[in-house]
């Protein structure tokens, strides 16, 4: 079984501009759940999509959103991007979510000058 | 306030050398506690999943055990292979179905 898979990699954005991550979860997982891992703070989480609704958040500021696709598959954004928001991000994939097992990606690698 | 601790920050073992390597939470509720590991530039990779207290796995080298406040993750004569960050989660109590971690304890076996 495929595990689960993250793009892009790598990403070097400026201040002020946006991106969007993607996560593919493992075949059949319905929860995604998205983290910010940073020296400091360390693994934070971010929100959790299960079929297609945001089921719960974390202590971030709207700058970040997701969604999550009929397929499961899931999208990350951050809006008016801030030094701070250099971090790893990591998309993990659970079959239901609560008391389930998370399988994580590799992350992606999100640099802001 | 919930909170996830792990200790020690830094564990320096000679291949060989038994240890174990702490995660102590304040949760109402546990639903479950997870062990991962990390490798530099990596995203963590499962080890075990403990469910009530009184819990032991084990896998190779590595056997975790649960009770109600604390887990251990036991190392086994550790070989060079087995360096990484070693991360512990906790889900339950006010967090829902989200994971909360700990700060990892960094282990380096040297041969």
């Amino acid at each position: 079984k495929a595990g689960v898979t993250q793009t892009p990699r790598y990403l070097i954005k400026t201040r002020g501009q946006q991106v969007t991550l993607s996560c593919s979860p493992i075949s059949g997982h319905r929860s995604v759940s998205w983290y910010q891992q940073t020296p400091g703070q360390g693994l934070q989480f971010l929100f959790e999509y299960f079929s297609e609704t945001q089921r719960n958040k974390g202590n971030f500021p709207g700058r970040f959103s997701g969604r999550q696709f009929s397929n499961s598959r899931s999208e990350m954004n951050v809006s008016t991007l801030e030094l701070g928001d250099s971090a790893l991000y990591l998309c993990a994939s659970s079959l239901d979510g609560i008391g389930d097992t998370q399988y994580f990606g590799p992350g992606t690698r999100l640099t802001v000058l | 306030e919930d909170q996830v601790t792990q200790s020690p920050e830094a564990l320096r073992l000679q291949e060989g050398e038994s240890s174990s390597l702490n995660c102590s939470y304040t949760v109402s509720g546990l639903r479950g506690l997870f062990w991962y590991r990390q490798d530099p530039g990596k995203g963590p990779e499962f080890l075990f999943t403990l469910y009530s207290a009184g819990e032991e796995k084990e896998k190779e080298r590595l056997k975790a055990t649960l009770t109600k406040k604390e887990s251990f993750l036991h190392i086994t004569a550790p070989k060079p292979e087995d360096s990484a960050t070693y991360l512990c989660a906790v889900q339950g109590g006010e967090y829902g179905n989200k994971l909360v971690f700990g700060a990892g304890t960094i282990l380096r076996v040297k041969s």
